[in-house]
Parts: C-alpha cells; sequence; structure tokens
C-alpha cells in the first residue's frame, strides 16, 4: 500500500519565481494537510484541504495557495519566491472521519530558493 | 500562544540505557497527542497516539508515552536505546475543534556506542 508521495523531492528556484508543489495522499485518504518545516525547526501548518476545499489556514500570507482535486491529491503553490520560503515542505493525508487518528507524512519536497 | 513544549532540545543516551523526552501541551480540554520521529533526510513517521482512551500508549519500536492530565505532560520513554534510535523526535498536540496539527520544536537524540 503506497503512502503519501510528494514531487519533486528536490527543487531550486530563483527569487521572485513561482513553484508548484505535488501531494498524492495513501490510498483511502480524502483529507491533506501541507507543513513548512525550515532548517532546525518543527513543521509548521499551512493550510488543509478537504472536498477540495481550504478548510483550514495557518498564519501564512496569500503567496502560499493550494488546489485539491477529485481524486484527492493536492498541490501547494508558492508565487514570487523568497530567500525564506527555502524549507522543507511537507504533505500529510488521513481519512476525513478519523480525527483522532495520526496523519501520514510524506517525504517531503526539499525547496531552495537562491 | 505555545501549544504545545518540548523541555529538551537535545538527549545524549548511550546504547542500552533508557530514553525520556519531556513534553508538556496547554490546552483547556483533552487534546490528541502525537510523538513523531524524523530520521535524517526523511519524513515524519508517527511513534504513538493518544486519543482518550488508555493514558499508557503504547508506539513501535519500543516506545512508550504516559498522558498525565493533572501536570498536562506526555512524555515518551523508551527502556533501552538502540543505535538506530538516532533522530530528531517532535510531540505533537491537535486541539479541539482544531484540524492543524501542532508541532513542539524538536528533541534531537544521540545515541553513544
Amino acid at each position: 500500500d503506497a503512502g503519501v508521495t510528494q514531487s519533486p523531492t528536490h527543487l531550486i528556484k530563483t527569487r521572485g519565481q513561482q513553484v508548484t508543489l505535488r501531494c498524492s495522499p495513501k490510498s483511502g485518504h480524502d483529507t491533506v494537510s501541507w507543513y513548512q518545516q525550515a532548517l532546525g525547526q518543527g513543521p509548521q501548518f499551512i493550510f488543509q484541504y478537504y472536498e477540495e476545499e481550504e478548510r483550514q489556514r495557518g498564519n501564512f500570507p496569500d503567496r502560499f495557495s493550494g488546489h485539491q482535486f477529485p481524486n484527492y491529491s493536492s498541490e501547494l503553490n508558492v508565487n514570487a519566491l523568497l530567500l525564506g520560503d527555502s524549507a522543507l515542505y511537507l504533505c500529510a493525508s488521513r481519512d476525513g472521519g478519523m480525527l483522532g487518528y495520526g496523519y501520514t507524512f510524506g517525504s517531503g519536497t526539499r525547496l531552495t530558493v537562491v | 500562544a505555545q501549544s504545545v513544549t518540548q523541555l529538551d532540545s537535545h538527549v545524549s543516551v548511550s546504547e542500552g540505557t533508557p530514553v525520556l523526552l519531556r513534553c508538556n501541551y496547554s490546552s483547556s480540554y483533552s487534546p490528541s497527542l502525537f510523538w513523531y520521529v524524523q530520521h535524517p533526510n526523511k519524513g515524519l513517521q508517527l511513534l504513538l497516539k493518544y486519543t482518550s482512551a488508555a493514558t499508557l500508549v503504547k508506539g513501535i519500536n519500543g516506545f512508550e508515552a504516559e498522558f498525565k492530565k493533572s501536570e498536562t505532560s506526555f512524555h515518551l520513554t523508551k527502556p533501552s536505546a538502540h543505535m538506530s534510535d538516532a533522530a530528531e523526535y517532535f510531540c505533537v498536540v491537535r486541539m479541539q475543534g482544531d484540524y492543524k496539527l501542532s508541532f513542539g520544536a524538536g528533541t534531537t537524540v544521540t545515541v553513544r556506542a
């Protein structure tokens, strides 16, 4: 059973550019969340998607946007990249009806902004 | 407001000795609590979770944690450390009514041979 799949694994972008990261949730999971993990820190919640809608958003600017598709996969888009956006971006999925259960995380996309 | 605090940024133990990672949370209600582990250049792996059932929770790889509501703590322990336990450990809380996971700052565990 495939877990959470993220692509690409590594990415280098130039300041001011735009980037799209992709996530395929674990089979049977319909809820996808995105997290940003800066070097040496714990992950920070960006937003969560459920039924193709943004259900909750963390403290991130509007440059960060997302989308969820009918097959539950998701994209994270970041516009006007800043050097400070360099981080590991993690996608997590879970069964929408199991609030008490842990999320399954992907291995992440390492974004470097130069 | 900080909802989860990991009391040690770094813990060093000898192989075969016990490991204790401390975590305190702030919540008016019983939250869902988790411990995740992250090995270098890897994603996060769930070690165990507390969801208002038994207060002593057993996880994978010999880890366990005890939920103490009176102390608002959820400390992680393992009786005997193995070299493969060297990693970053995160205490995580999900507040009632909230969808997001809030992570502590992490504890780096090193294991000496």
